[in-house]
């Protein structure tokens, strides 16, 4: 069974550009979740997506914002990059949405952005 | 809101070595609670997991975690710790209706020879 696919796995962009980063989910997994890893900060909540729609979005600025398409695959865009936002942005797919059912969160080796 | 604390920001340790990793949360409701792991050049992945009943969980390569509902507490626990064990560890929660899961910052694990 395949992983969790996250492209591309490097990037470099300076200040004031956006970019688009991909996620394919394991296959029958229809719950997608997005963080921000940087070195003290640990794992920050951007959002989570479920049937194409949005459950969840954390504290991050609307310059970052995320999609979810049919065959739940998902992308997120950040726009006007600022030297913080160089990170590791993980993709996390899973199957269980209930309340208190929640299961298992599965990674991708995520995308590593550099912003000069 | 909900929030983790992990207490250790790095932990260095002998092999052979008690190891305890402290975590946190902060929410007053049911709680469902996680420890994940990332080997060097590895993706996370789970190394245990608490739903409901046994408070005490045992997990892969002989980890196991406590949950204490009155001290809002999650500890990793290994009695004696491998070289392979070098990692960083991540506690995490699940509260609430909103199912989203809220990690720690984590605690970076280096295993001396």
């Amino acid at each position: 069974k395949a992983g969790v696919t996250q492209t591309p796995r490097y990037l470099i962009k300076t200040r004031g550009q956006q970019v688009t980063l991909s996620c394919s989910p394991i296959s029958g997994h229809r719950s997608v979740s997005w963080y921000q890893q940087t070195p003290g900060q640990g794992l920050q909540f951007l959002f989570e997506y479920f049937s194409e729609t949005q459950r969840n979005k954390g504290n991050f600025p609307g310059r970052f914002s995320g999609r979810q398409f049919s065959n739940s695959r998902s992308e997120m865009n950040v726009s006007t990059l600022e030297l913080g936002d160089s990170a590791l942005y993980l993709c996390a797919s899973s199957r269980h949405l209930r309340q208190g059912d929640t299961g298992e969160l599965f990674f991708g080796e995520g995308s590593r952005l550099t912003v000069l | 809101a909900q929030s983790v604390s992990q207490h250790n920001h790095h932990v260095i340790l002998s092999e052979a070595a008690s190891l305890e990793l402290g975590c946190n949360y902060s929410y007053g409701g049911t709680v469902n609670l996680f420890w994940y792991v990332q080997y060097p050049g590895q993706h996370l992945q789970l190394l245990l997991k608490y739903f409901s009943g046994d408070p005490l969980v045992k997990g892969i390569k002989g980890f196991e975690a406590e949950f204490i509902k009155s001290k809002f507490s999650f500890n990793l626990r290994k009695p004696s710790v491998q070289w392979s064990d070098t990692a960083e560890y991540f506690c995490a929660v699940n509260a609430g209706r909103d199912d989203k899961i809220i990690f720690g910052k984590g605690t970076r694990l280096h295993i001396l020879p």
